[in-house]
């Protein structure tokens, strides 16, 4: 069983509709957890932390929900800018220092 | 200011030559993380520095990989000799500090390097 899963997509979405990414993860000891944003050949970037009482920014809303370990993105009045692919990213618990990323969702905005 | 920045952006070697990667990190970030993705494979972890000591390197593949970072500053990353396999992006990251800023309860967010992009053939 993979860290952390992801549907890869692509998702498809017209410009200003509503869109909503989940993962999962698999280590119950996890501490932090993120939504990264990385274009294409490009680096990740950290879009949001998520917060266990969820958290807005703007047009991104990110949900985490430890009893399922489950961690959620909404992104309302999407743009063409947020064409991208979306990764889903948790830290501690543990184990490696590092960050533990899943494959990412890829998304496509349609004008 | 500026970002953590890689060199080479791209190199090409032959299997069983050796490449050494470099990744200079944001002035001050004494955090300093080397990442790989293979391709059709998520980014994973391979080790991480606190100023010039080896933090944790679990996960460093096997030994024909050498990470330094000599005064603390920059960081290589060798490849000797190299195979096919390892062929990927290496993307380098800093920090501030490795976790939450205690004072606040904040992560501490890895700023990424653009990647160096390693062909083996």
């Amino acid at each position: 069983r993979k860290e952390v899963e992801q549907d890869p997509g692509p998702f498809n979405v017209p410009e200003g509709a509503t869109v909503a990414f989940n993962c999962t993860y698999s280590n119950s000891a996890s501490q932090s957890f993120f939504w990264y944003r990385q274009d294409c050949r490009k680096e990740p970037k950290l879009l949001m932390s998520v917060y266990s009482s969820g958290n807005e920014d703007g047009r991104f809303t990110a949900q985490l929900n430890r009893a399922s370990q489950y961690i959620s993105l909404l992104i309302r009045d999407s743009k063409l800018s947020d064409s991208a692919t979306y990764l889903c990213v948790v830290n501690g618990g543990g184990g490696a220092d590092g960050l533990t990323f899943g494959k990412g969702t890829h998304l496509i905005i349609q004008p | 200011e500026a970002g953590v920045t890689q060199f080479p952006s791209h190199s090409v070697i032959e299997k069983g030559q050796t490449v050494t990667l470099r990744c200079d990190p944001i002035s001050g970030h004494d955090n300093l993380y080397w990442y790989r993705r293979v391709m059709g494979k998520e980014i994973k972890f391979l080790l991480h520095f606190v100023k010039e000591s080896k933090q944790d390197e679990s996960g460093m593949p096997n030994n024909r990989f050498l990470a330094e970072r000599t005064g603390g500053t920059y960081s290589t990353l060798k490849v000797q000799p190299a195979e096919l396999e390892d062929s990927g992006v290496y993307f380098c990251a800093s920090s501030l500090e490795p976790g939450r800023d205690t004072s606040t309860s904040l992560y501490n967010e890895q700023f990424f390097g653009p990647g160096t992009r390693l062909t083996v053939l």
